[in-house]
């Protein structure tokens, strides 16, 4: 079955360091990348995406993703966090084998001043 | 702007008594989906529309129906709530299946 894997649930960062968000997923066929964010008591918003082309996207807050297809992987990345970016960060990924949109557990980014 | 639209925010209802969540779109995508979200939890696909199409989950229980009666909107229907059922409820749209999803504000539903 296929699956999507945020290992970490809990990520906690002083204010100004770079942080990294882990996601990896099990496909062996083309897939589409996502992070969402969500926010306490909010919908999830859509942080970044990757569908094709350059492996390397980015968001228009810092944040940026590299899809690596040999390792599976599409790992969230920001050089320098916020307050602000304390929030749950889910990674799913949309497999035509399943034709629907799975998600990971997601990961709490808590930041610390 | 576009966007996702759910109402109520917060809904209460009492142990066994029917409700129904709103949702409406201004994106005029075809495909709107219902999801469950718990404490901590990723969210759960109930079911979705594509177009007039239902697509249910096959672990979605039959507690759970929902109507489509135009583009804009869909509804969620609960009925007979157990405190199981308490929980997140996201409504989310895409132009076609493989495409990005976007999300409502959520309504947060309460048994008691």
């Amino acid at each position: 079955a296929q699956s999507v894997t945020q290992l970490d649930s809990q990520v906690p960062v002083f204010e100004e360091a770079p942080v990294e968000l882990r996601c990896n997923y099990s496909s062996s066929v083309s897939v589409y990348l996502f992070w969402y964010v969500q926010y306490p008591n909010q919908g999830l918003q859509l942080l970044l995406k990757y569908l094709s082309g350059s492996t390397l996207v980015e968001s228009i807050n810092g944040f940026e993703a590299e899809f690596n297809k040999s390792q599976t992987s599409f790992h969230l990345r920001k050089p320098s966090v916020h307050i602000s970016d304390t929030a749950e960060y889910f990674c799913a990924v949309w497999m035509d084998s399943s034709y629907k949109l799975i998600f990971g557990s997601g990961t709490r980014l808590l930041v610390r001043p | 702007d576009a966007m996702v639209i759910q109402n109520p925010r917060y809904q209460v209802t009492q142990f066994g008594k029917p409700v129904t969540l709103s949702c409406s779109q201004t994106l005029n995508h075809n495909v709107m989906y219902w999801y469950q979200q718990k404490s901590s939890q990723a969210p759960k696909l109930l079911f979705h529309y594509y177009d007039k199409d239902f697509n249910n989950e096959a672990d979605t229980p039959d507690n759970f129906q929902s109507r489509r009666p135009n583009t804009s909107f869909c509804f969620l229907d609960i009925r007979s709530p157990g405190l199981g059922d308490a929980a997140m409820y996201l409504c989310a749209t895409s132009r076609v299946s493989s495409e990005t999803q976007y999300f409502g504000p959520g309504t947060r539903l309460l048994v008691l």
